[in-house]
């Protein structure tokens, strides 16, 4: 299947800063990423959906000033978490589609702020 | 808006089957996917129903029935690595992308 690269796989940061996670789609080209958060022993929140060139959509609830968003090509999406706080730890993942059926999940970025 | 619903835990012993269960209210359905996700690791495909009936896939079936809302996952021949979260996923068609929306999640433990 194809392949979705997500880094950093960890990251730890101090209260107050910003973190900027990438997914790429290494051998096609999505259209689509979508980005998730899973706190331990619960399921997947779908945050929003990233569309290349376009604002991405936010899901009820999200704050758009909070989790940035740009999907600058069709490789490439990142999720800014800005003035990142300790209740922002969480799992977050990225899925890339291609418009058909099947959505291809990164590997993960483990959030822990201090 | 979308609900779906799975059992929170599950157990079962080594060369058992099981069941799991997920049922879900939702509009624009577009296919019900199943994803198996072992702790802090990222998902991984199983298998996705678009029309009702069973889909089997070695040790893996999936069954989906759309009036009911409803589909499982059935596992047979279990074995200690299947022990992992189960993940039941809606599809919904947005403007030219699938989108996915999962459900609570059920946590499968296997015994010796």
């Amino acid at each position: 299947g194809a392949v979705v690269s997500q880094h950093p796989s960890r990251v730890i940061c101090k209260s107050g800063t910003s973190v900027k996670i990438e997914c790429r789609s290494l051998d096609f080209q999505a259209t689509t990423m979508f980005w998730y958060r899973q706190f331990p022993k619960q399921s997947l929140m779908l945050m929003a959906t990233s569309n290349e060139g376009s604002k991405a959509t936010y899901e009820q609830g999200v704050e758009k000033d909070k989790f940035l968003i740009n999907h600058a090509s069709l490789t490439l999406s990142t999720l800014t978490v800005t003035s990142a706080h300790p209740e922002d730890s969480s799992f977050y993942i990225c899925s890339a589609g291609t418009g058909a059926l099947e959505l291809f999940f990164g590997s993960g970025t483990q959030l822990s702020v201090l | 808006g979308q609900n779906i619903d799975q059992p929170t835990e599950m157990t079962a012993t080594e060369g058992a089957i099981v069941q799991i269960n997920c049922t879900y209210q939702t509009s624009g359905f577009n296919g019900l996917f199943w994803y198996q996700q072992h702790a802090g690791e990222a998902p991984t495909f199983l298998s996705y129903n678009v029309l009702d009936g069973l889909e089997e896939k070695g040790r893996f079936s999936s069954f989906l029935s759309r009036s009911k809302g409803y589909s499982y996952l059935l596992l047979k021949e279990l074995q200690m690595k299947d022990s992992a979260s189960y993940l039941c996923a809606v599809g919904s068609r947005g403007t030219g992308f699938q989108k996915l929306v999962f459900g609570t999640g059920t946590r499968l433990l296997v015994s010796p």
